[in-house]
């Protein structure tokens, strides 16, 4: 099973709000990733957590918060967050680093409003 | 600077045809080469990955190839169909043995007519 679930599917949210994303994989995966993308764009890197630490966030604004509770389980908290921020979220697992085909989920579409 | 290009941007052929979408990357310090397929609004769907050491990897009707020297490489699609009409993306995969960090190309949207 090489599958990576994410929820919402959509989300629509206003600029006081709070809100978070939320990713699961039962790969055995201990790296877990957060990429943004805009329409008509490739996916750009936000975080990266190896064995449940932060090792890479490509200064992504703290109004965007992830969090690894486990090593099955990654969220991203929003809060406060501009209308620019309206994107596809995505997702992603890898079993050796960067060694190992990184899979993806099927995104949430964030609506800033 | 790490950056993927791929060209061309957008390719529309006849069902049937053969086709090659080429990836170029300026770092040849990569540990693989992956290529993916996104359909509009979906998540990523990975297609090939291709080990730095190896030079090229077949699925079904899809290779994929790989020139780390010359910082390029190609996916080539056999008897197009139009089911395949999608982007494709390439990333080159850098990062460490704990973290992969994906650089991806802008994209070739493809078209594939009946």
């Amino acid at each position: 099973d090489t599958e990576v679930t994410q929820t919402p599917k959509h989300l629509v949210m206003g600029m006081t709000n709070k809100k978070s994303l939320k990713c699961e994989q039962h790969m055995g995966h201990r790296a877990m990733y957060w990429y943004k993308q805009k329409a008509k764009k490739p996916p750009e890197l936000m975080f990266v957590y190896s064995y449940e630490k932060l090792s890479i966030n490509e200064s992504v604004p703290s109004r965007f918060s992830p969090e690894c509770p486990n090593s099955s389980l990654l969220n991203l908290h929003l809060h406060a967050l501009q209308p620019e921020d309206s994107a596809l979220y995505l997702c992603a697992s890898s079993g050796h680093g960067a060694y190992g085909e990184q899979y993806f989920g099927p995104g949430t579409r964030l609506t800033v409003t | 600077k790490q950056e993927v290009t791929q060209i061309p941007a957008a390719l529309s052929v006849p069902e049937g045809e053969n086709l090659v979408l080429n990836c170029s990357f300026t770092d040849s310090a990569i540990y693989n080469l992956q290529w993916f397929r996104q359909d509009p609004g979906k998540g990523l769907t990975s297609l090939l990955l291709i080990q730095s050491s190896q030079r090229e990897q077949t699925s079904g009707r899809l290779n994929a190839s790989l020139d780390k020297s010359s910082g390029r490489s190609t996916l080539y699609i056999a008897a197009s169909q139009p089911g395949d009409s999608a982007t494709y993306l390439c990333a080159a995969v850098y990062g460490s043995s704990n973290t992969g960090k994906l650089i991806f190309g802008q994209g070739t949207t493809l078209q594939v007519k009946p």
